[in-house]
């Protein structure tokens, strides 16, 4: 079974520009989460799609991060314009609807931004 | 402090040690989950341990919950270089899959060979 693929692995962009993160969940995962580690602290939540729909977008930033999951499948996280703040890792995860074995985590995506 | 908050900060031994690391947390919990990150790598799951339970074997792992305190170990036996990484406890509030984990900062173990 492939697991949770995330990519790029790293993304190095100046200040201004725009990035947009890829999460491939596991398949048949209907849920879908978006986490991020800024700065060496605690991994924060930003948001939770279950299939195509936000069921909880509580942890999102500010309106420059907008999330995306067309079909219910592969979701996309796009930052635009990023910021020096928004640098750190981003992880996705996924775990289906029933049942509660854990989630399933991505390799995370690095950003830094300059 | 923090939910989920993570003591010590760095734990440095030697190979064929034990390794232990708390976790505090505030609120109700469902249950309470350890992962561990391989430097430059994705969160792998290593445990799930429920309100109800209170340890929990898995290999070389031992977790225990103790909910009147709120609080959670993570014991490592024989611990190998292998298993230098950062090691996360997150609580989960519900019981079914499908809510946010809230994570701590994390406790960073360096096994030395």
């Amino acid at each position: 079974e492939a697991g949770v693929t995330q990519f790029p692995s790293h993304s190095v962009i100046e200040k201004g520009q725009t990035v947009t993160l890829r999460c491939d969940p596991i398949s048949g995962h209907d849920n879908l989460y978006w986490y991020r580690r800024v700065m060496g602290k605690e991994i924060k939540f930003l948001l939770h799609f279950v299939k195509e729909s936000k069921q909880d977008e509580s942890g999102m930033p500010n309106n420059r991060f907008l999330a995306e999951r067309t079909g219910g499948t592969y979701s996309t996280l796009k930052v635009q314009p990023a910021e020096l703040e928004d640098s750190g890792v981003y992880f996705c995860a996924s775990s289906p609807l029933r049942g509660h074995y854990g989630y399933t985590f991505g390799s995370g995506t690095r950003l830094t931004v300059v | 402090s923090q939910q989920g908050e993570e003591d010590p900060q760095a734990l440095s031994i030697q190979e064929g040690e034990n390794a232990t690391m708390n976790c505090s947390y505030k609120t109700s919990i469902n249950n309470l989950q350890w992962y561990r990150q391989n430097s430059g790598r994705g969160l792998v799951h290593l445990i799930l341990i429920r309100s109800n339970e209170r340890e929990k074997h898995s290999g070389r792992l031992r977790v225990t919950l103790d909910t009147s305190k709120k609080s959670s170990s993570l014991l490592i036996t024989a611990s190998r270089a292998a298993d230098t990484a950062s090691y996360f406890c997150a609580t989960d509030q519900k019981e079914t899959s499908g809510s946010r984990l809230t994570f701590g900062e994390g406790t960073q173990l360096t096994v030395n060979p």
